[in-house]
């Protein structure tokens, strides 16, 4: 049950785009398309954002996709914009657990 | 409207017990499949224990024989008992419910506002 690898950070100036990897295993990102994404600011409970990979929940907006291939995922944020400064991080189901990634940080500069 | 109250959180001794308990509304825990995850200071969330619909429960290696996962369907209530704490254990406790109640695929939909239990002598 290792944690997925994510970049600790990735930055870019308002309207450009920044993608965040999540690289995991055989076992999990690689074996099932259930990927999620979470978004988490300072004192908050992380908010789902993206899931069964490409997925959005209503309200998160369309700026937000999320792709996969192999034992990689990808999110990437179109048009950034200041509140999406945040902590980001992956998820995948691995069978009879979940395993999170390890976090990236995104800098609106 | 779905909501998740998490009570229990203390500090507590290295190798002591503490009960964490999530008050649901909005939804009946039985029908659900509701998580403990715990984020530990500067650190990322980490899965600890669902109980499923049926009453399966499956565990983090980290918390397996350590920590138990039950509910109260009569007062819609899911309970984590831990023992045997490490200092480790030290992190923000949330309760969450996944998104589909038809099969856990780990969408972690709703949050509640976390407990923090703090493992220190």
């Amino acid at each position: 049950q290792s944690a997925l690898t994510q970049p600790p950070s990735a930055s870019g100036s308002p309207g450009q785009s920044v993608t965040i990897s999540c690289t995991g295993t055989s076992s999990d990102v690689g074996a099932y398309n259930y990927v999620s994404w979470y978004q988490q600011h300072p004192g908050k409970a992380p908010k789902l954002m993206i899931y069964e990979v490409r997925k959005r929940p209503s309200g998160v907006p369309d700026r937000f996709s999320g792709s996969k291939s192999g034992n990689t995922a990808s999110l990437t944020l179109s048009g950034l914009q200041a509140e999406d400064e945040a902590d980001y991080y992956c998820n995948s189901y691995a069978g009879t657990n979940t395993v999170f990634g390890t976090g990236t940080k995104v800098t609106v500069l | 409207e779905v909501q998740l109250v998490e009570s229990g959180g203390d500090l507590i001794q290295p190798g002591g017990s503490l009960r964490l308990s999530c008050a649901a509304s909005g939804f009946n825990v039985r029908a659900n499949f509701v998580s403990w995850v715990r984020q530990g200071p500067g650190k990322g969330p980490e899965w600890v224990s669902v109980l499923h619909t049926g009453g399966g429960a499956y565990y983090a290696d980290s918390v397996k024989g350590r920590f138990t996962i039950s509910r109260d369907s009569s007062k819609n209530t899911l309970f984590l008992q831990m023992s045997s704490l490490r200092v480790e254990d030290t992190a923000v406790y949330y309760c969450v419910r996944d998104k589909y109640s038809s099969g856990w695929y780990g969408y972690f939909e709703h949050w509640g506002q976390g407990t923090l239990v703090t493992v220190a002598s």
